[in-house]
């Protein structure tokens, strides 16, 4: 049971170019979550999605576009990168009911130069 | 804003309990309160959520007051691999993954 997949583990990108980071979950999770976090602080929401074809915007949105097309897959694509999205983002999912669990991925840390 | 207060660092001897205080004076009658941990910037990890009572699984307990406004996370006997940032966190019971809004924590430090 693979749990919630993100490639790739580490990205370095040059300012303005564009690239997607994965995620992928194999329990049938309804809910999917994109969050970043940045050193000595907590996790940022950034967009989520209650099911296939459904997304909405977190908390740090900018700068990220979100699709939803597979119950499976949740990708999080940065459209021109910025030095401020030199960041550690991790991908979430849970089953769509209360008192619920999320699984988290083990990251991607990426470095905008 | 977290709606949680939790003293930023605590020490712990190995094999020795470790009790992690959580205050959330404003919780909602439908929110629940979860424990997350995350061991040197890995993805976060669940531990234990509660409602009104107290819980136990296999990692930990959680105590909540009677009148809901703090709770204790405790591991009975601290491991070094319990050695990691903790998060308190209220969240309303209807969701998932996207309802968990994220601190600081506290970071435990489990001593030889």
């Amino acid at each position: 049971n693979a749990g919630v997949t993100q490639t790739p583990k580490f990205q370095v990108l040059k300012t303005g170019q564009s690239m997607t980071l994965q995620c992928a979950q194999d329990m049938n999770h309804e809910y999917m979550s994109w969050y970043r976090q940045d050193p000595g602080m907590g996790l940022r929401l950034i967009h989520y999605s209650v099911g296939a074809g459904i997304t909405d915007q977190g908390e740090v949105p900018n700068g990220y576009n979100v699709s939803r097309s597979t119950t499976e897959d949740f990708p999080l694509r940065l459209l021109s990168a910025a030095p401020s999205q030199t960041s550690v983002y991790f991908c979430a999912s849970s089953y769509n009911r209360g008192g619920t669990e999320a699984f988290f991925g083990q990251g991607t840390r990426l470095t905008v130069v | 804003d977290a709606k949680t207060t939790q003293p930023p660092s605590m020490d712990c001897a190995e094999g020795r309990a470790a009790n992690l205080p959580c205050n959330h004076s404003t919780i909602s009658g439908n929110e629940y309160v979860y424990w997350y941990r995350q061991i040197h910037s890995q993805g976060p990890q669940y531990i234990i959520h509660g409602l009104k009572n107290n819980e136990t699984n296999e990692m930990a307990s959680l105590i909540i007051t009677e009148d809901r406004k703090s709770s204790t996370l405790i591991l009975p006997h601290a491991t070094l691999r319990d050695t990691a940032v903790y998060y308190c966190i209220v969240r309303v019971g209807e969701g998932g993954s996207e309802k968990l809004v994220f601190g600081k924590g506290t970071k435990l430090t489990v001593n030889p």
